[in-house]
């Protein structure tokens, strides 16, 4: 079966230091891959896609980028990080080319940016 | 492009009754999936039902159905003999082939007991 992990769960960085948020997804090939934010209360933001290694696509202009350096793990990173870059980051995979396929999450993590 | 509505932000329900939240979109395409998901407060995202919108079928998963009205865009996800564990954000999303999701603003629901 598939599952995804994503660490760590919780995280306290100061604003200006920089950031790493990995996600891994095991038992299938090729997925898709994505990173979504989520403000407290609020919807989830979807920040980065990805079809395949190397593919990355970029839905809102910020102060992160992401990276995917092997077919299942996806990485969320920021050089120097700002106040507004806290909330609840979460990471998902979808099966590539089947179009009734559902997001599958992790647990997500929760960024403070002091 | 895809947008999908929320109206309630807040709802509540006793322990064992039935409750409906309620949800619309938006799209130009003909073919699309929508799909409800829930978020309890450890904030995993789980996948609660999905509606492809070519079947005219409304799809149920134990104790919880949707009631889907294509012509009107809404897509209301119905809980029967509510628990306590149901308490969570609950989010529709909709889904067309070759782009990406669409979340609503979420709806919190509240279980009385």
């Amino acid at each position: 079966s598939q599952t995804i992990h994503q660490w760590p769960a919780t995280l306290v960085q100061p604003v200006g230091s920089p950031l790493s948020l990995e996600c891994t997804v095991e038992g299938t090939s090729n997925p898709n891959l994505y990173w979504y934010r989520q403000a407290a209360g609020r919807g989830l933001q979807l920040l980065f896609y990805s079809v395949g290694i190397g593919q990355i696509s970029s839905e809102v202009p910020q102060n992160l980028s992401a990276s995917r350096p092997q077919d299942r793990q996806f990485i969320l990173s920021s050089k120097k990080l700002l106040l507004s870059d806290s909330g609840f980051y979460l990471c998902a995979w979808s099966v590539a080319g089947v179009s009734t396929s559902p997001l599958h999450f992790g647990n997500g993590t929760r960024l403070t940016v002091t | 492009a895809q947008t999908v509505t929320q109206s309630q932000p807040e709802m509540s329900v006793q322990e064992a009754e039935t409750v409906t939240l309620s949800c619309t979109y938006d799209t130009s395409e003909s073919d699309y999936y929508l799909f409800w998901y829930k978020q309890p407060p450890s904030r995993q995202m789980i996948l609660v039902i999905r509606q492809e919108a070519y079947k005219q079928q409304n799809a149920t998963e134990n104790r919880f159905s949707v009631n889907f009205q294509k012509a009107a865009k809404s897509f209301s996800l119905k809980i029967s003999d509510s628990q306590l564990g149901d308490a969570a954000m609950y989010f529709c999303a909709s889904c067309t082939y070759g782009q990406n999701f669409v979340f609503g603003p979420g709806t919190r629901l509240s279980v009385l007991p």
